[in-house]
């Protein structure tokens, strides 16, 4: 199985700075035919299910604000919020579909 | 709007059964594949199961092989998940999640809310 870990596990940003969440990968999850990452972010709130954020790496989902952007390649990826909002207070996961099983990160708690 | 609304959670005794249900509604059904995914109390996420659209092909997390079973009736628009011989450390909210793609193969792009299973004497 692929291992995917997160870090840091948790971590506290002012309001309006930025905040970085690593996911390293355990085996690469690019694809070479159509060089896309399978890699998604989600964002889960307290008391709520998670929320598909960015998908192929780098791809915001539809109504995503865009102080979100996720990048990286292979194995080592980031989800950047560049101004925090009291909003994005959560905790973030990292998800690769490369291959079964489909595997989270063990999440990355963002607070205030 | 596309809405996923699971129920059947409660309290059960170890060595127990439970059966979750998903309705799913706001969206062909049929044209998606479908996943049970848990979080422990405190925990992160776990994908527990996933069925193809024409559930000719199902998965499991090891933790969960031989003792529970996911079913789908695209008919009904309804997702299944058969849980026996149940542990202690299946306690958890169950989420429904759709996935992008029929066969399994994506990310899940809509959750339902959840519903809480707890295996307690």
């Amino acid at each position: 199985d692929i291992v995917m870990t997160q870090s840091p596990d948790s971590l506290a940003v002012s309001l309006g700075e930025r905040a970085t969440i690593n996911c390293k990968s355990s085996q690469n999850i690019l694809y070479s035919s159509n060089n896309k990452n399978y890699l998604a972010w989600y964002q889960q709130k307290p008391g709520q299910p998670p929320k598909l954020l960015v998908y192929w790496a780098s791809t915001r989902q539809s109504g995503v604000p865009d102080r979100f952007s996720g990048g990286g390649s292979g194995t080592d990826f980031a989800l950047t919020i560049s101004s925090l909002q009291a909003e994005d207070v959560a905790v973030y996961y990292c998800q690769q579909y490369y291959t079964t099983p489909r595997t989270f990160g063990q999440g990355t708690k963002v607070e205030i | 709007d596309v809405q996923l609304l699971e129920s059947g959670g409660g309290l059960v005794l170890p060595g127990g059964s439970l059966r979750l249900s998903c309705a799913a509604s706001g969206f062909t059904f049929s044209n998606y594949g479908m996943s049970w995914v848990r979080q422990a109390p405190g925990k992160g996420l776990e994908l527990v199961s996933d069925i193809t659209i024409g559930s000719d092909e199902t998965h499991y997390a090891d933790s969960v092989k031989g003792r529970f079973t996911v079913s789908r009736d695209n008919f009904k628009k309804m997702l299944y998940l058969q849980m026996n011989i149940l542990r202690a450390e299946d306690t958890a909210i169950y989420y429904c999640a759709r996935d992008v793609y029929s066969d399994n193969s994506g990310y899940f792009d809509f959750w339902g809310q959840g519903t809480l299973v707890t295996v307690s004497s």
